[in-house]
């Protein structure tokens, strides 16, 4: 079975800190992919990015930064600077690599970010 | 944008009542999957349609159905309503190949309340 936790259920912060949301997931398969996804107040799910189980290198987009450590099954994503625009609800998700298999999220972490 | 799109936006039902969504697949997408998401949870997965035919399910009831078309899009239908079913219902489409991951595009969401 696969499971996903995100154990913040909400954060907040000041405008320009640094924030990290938290996931630790679980599966037994030996291959699989990891997601971060935002979910803004109008419900559309967002991409954020895409890691590979065999791919552990961090990975940095603009302000945005993934840390990766199969050794402790956690992918944690952290906000740098963080600006209003990022206040949504944040999810992990899971899935095996190959096959047809759904997403499996986590209940997700809403962050406020305050002006 | 993701090219998914989903109708109506919004619904309000009685207990006991049908209803049905629909979903409009990406362009050259062949698969539909549809995943619930109850106010405060992060999205589950209800079932998947390839080629017209469920090709998974997830945890739901049998009141829980869905259709695929020729065109790919999709319907989402539930039966008896029942209060418990009230939430933010998101499909996504992809494209299924062989030995492949299949990146899941989401639409915008219906949100169902059901009184």
């Amino acid at each position: 079975a696969q499971k996903v936790t995100q154990a913040q259920t909400e954060i907040s912060v000041v405008e320009k800190e640094d924030v990290t949301l938290d996931c630790v997931y679980e599966t037994r398969d030996t291959t699989y992919y990891l997601f971060w996804y935002k979910q803004p107040p109008s419900g559309e799910l967002v991409f954020l990015i895409r890691r590979n189980s065999f791919d552990e290198q961090n990975e940095i987009s603009g302000r945005y930064s993934w840390n990766f450590q199969k050794s402790t099954s956690s992918f944690n994503f952290t906000i740098t600077a963080s600006q209003v625009v990022d206040s949504a609800v944040y999810f992990c998700a899971l899935t095996p690599r190959v096959g047809n298999t759904p997403l499996v999220f986590g209940k997700g972490t809403r962050l406020s970010v305050i002006a | 944008e993701t090219g998914v799109t989903q109708s109506p936006t919004h619904l309000i039902k009685t207990r006991g009542q049908q209803v049905t969504l629909r979903c409009s697949s990406q362009s050259g997408h062949n698969t539909v999957s549809w995943y619930q998401q109850a106010l405060g949870q992060g999205p589950q997965f209800i079932f998947q349609y390839y080629r017209e035919e469920e090709n998974g399910r997830g945890n739901f009831p049998p009141r829980f159905s869905g259709l695929q078309f020729p065109n790919y899009s999709s319907e989402l239908n539930v039966n008896a309503l029942e209060l418990d079913d009230s939430a933010l219902y998101l499909c996504a489409s992809s494209l299924l190949q062989a030995g492949g991951y299949n990146e899941q595009f989401f639409g915008p969401g219906t949100r169902l309340t059901v009184l």
